[in-house]
């Protein structure tokens, strides 16, 4: 168990619909990571925050969004959802303060778009 | 930009030895990650190697290369829960890069 929770572990969904995924880092972890998964893409850092701010930018499209609260937790919401964006959603935890540090990832969530 | 080039499949005998190489291009090189992930499951961090050398812990071993921008993860007495994706990482314009992983099928 890494300490990371993400919720939920499975949905699904029509295409068009918009979702949010949640995802609590690991105590004390001021950084989370989000990072999709598909089966030929390997896995795709989405997106960096760290104590609230934006500190990374990945390959997240525009009709994807995420924030971080001020207890920490984030939320990534996934709008105007299409057929490829069916993959799983990873969150990952980390302290932020080194270049190259441990990322912790929590369980994921199992997105099918139909 | 990065790039990670790793074997996209391994399959080893129950027992044996396996090497999973890794071979990165990156500017500002601060050190190379491997991650393991089973099949539905979620990445864990197996290893770092910051400067040159091989890396020991327990049955898994890492070793890095600065000079030849290449890496290796050796798995040792490989068991059959071994069988998992096993992905090299490196920091870059994000956080981590990621190779696409190898897939490692342990075989009895």
């Amino acid at each position: 168990d890494s300490g990371v929770t993400q919720t939920p572990k499975h949905l699904i969904t029509a295409t068009g619909q918009r979702v949010t995924l949640r995802c609590s880092p690991r105590s004390g972890d001021l950084s989370v990571y989000w990072y999709q998964q598909s089966l030929d893409q390997g896995l795709q850092f989405l997106i960096q925050y760290y104590n609230g701010e934006e500190r990374a930018k990945g390959n997240i499209l525009e009709r994807f969004s995420a924030q971080q609260f001020p207890d920490l937790h984030s939320e990534l919401n996934l709008s105007s959802l299409e057929l490829g964006d069916s993959a799983l959603y990873f969150c990952a935890s980390g302290s932020g303060t080194r270049r190259q540090e441990t990322q912790y990832f929590g369980p994921g969530t199992r997105l099918l778009v139909l | 930009g990065q790039s990670l080039e790793q074997p996209s499949e391994v399959t080893a005998v129950e027992g044996a030895i396996v090497q999973i190489n890794c071979t990165y291009q990156t500017s500002g090189f601060y050190g190379l990650s491997w991650y393991q992930q089973h099949d539905g499951g979620a990445p864990t961090f197996l290893s770092y190697n910051a400067l040159d050398g091989l890396e020991e812990t327990g049955r898994f071993s890492s070793f890095l290369s600065r000079s030849d921008s290449y890496g290796y993860l050796l798995l040792q007495e490989l068991q059959m829960k071994d069988s998992a994706s096993y992905f090299c990482a490196v920091p870059g314009n994000t956080p981590l890069v990621f190779g696409k992983g190898t897939r490692l099928s342990v075989i009895a």
